[in-house]
């Protein structure tokens, strides 16, 4: 079975440009996640679906990033316009069904970010 | 609400010797705790789950912890240390609904000395 698969691996952009991420879920996984995951730190929520409705993005910086999980499936991320404190590591997790705190996150392998 | 604290961001210790990485965790609910690891350029792994259920937690790799709730804390352990464990560990509190957070702490970066 094929696990979380995120795309692009790396991306190097120059700052004000736009950026996209996208995430594949573990098949059956309703609960998708996507943190950022900044240097020497440990991941941050950025938001949160059940399904396709995004039930908790209040950390998500609203006025340059965005995202979308049409269908319930996969899921893009964009950031635009891009700036330099954007840079980080972009993760997807997925888990099965939202039933309890007791959820076991499955992680894709990330997506880097640079902005110059 | 919920936080976690690792109190060390860099352990280092000799192959084949103990490991003791230490998490401190605040939650005003029964909390579930996990471990996971990160190596590089990899995903983040699950090493093991604590769910109100038994106090010692045995995961993957020959990694176990134990919930405290006296102490708040919840340490992972190794009795003996192998190269491939070097890797970046985090310490991870979630609440007990489907709605809770879910915090990870700032992570130790494990090295293994041969």
């Amino acid at each position: 079975e094929a696990g979380v698969v995120q795309s692009p691996r790396y991306k190097i952009i120059e700052k004000k440009q736009p950026v996209a991420f996208w995430c594949n879920p573990i098949s059956g996984h309703n609960t998708l996640y996507w943190y950022r995951q900044n240097l020497g730190q440990g991941p941050e929520l950025l938001i949160r679906y059940e399904n396709e409705e995004a039930v908790d993005d209040s950390q998500l910086p609203k006025d340059r990033f965005s995202a979308e999980r049409l269908k319930g499936v996969d899921s893009t991320l964009k950031i635009q316009p891009a700036e330099l404190g954007d840079s980080a590591v972009y993760l997807c997790a997925s888990s099965q069904g939202a039933t309890s705190g007791a959820n076991v996150l499955t992680f894709g392998a990330g997506s880097r970010l640079t902005v110059l | 609400a919920q936080s976690v604290t690792q109190l060390d961001s860099h352990v280092s210790v000799s192959e084949g010797t103990p490991v003791l990485l230490r998490c401190n965790y605040s939650s005003s609910y029964s909390p579930s705790l996990f471990w996971y690891v990160q190596h590089p350029n990899k995903g983040l792994q699950l090493l093991l789950k604590y769910t109100s259920a038994a106090t010692l937690v045995k995961g993957i790799n020959g990694f176990e912890a134990e919930f405290k709730k006296s102490e708040t804390s919840f340490h992972l352990t190794k009795p003996s240390a192998h190269m491939s464990d070097a890797a970046e560990y985090f310490c991870v509190v979630s609440g007990y609904s489907s709605a809770s957070k879910i915090i990870f702490g700032s992570g130790t970066r494990l090295s293994i000395r041969p």
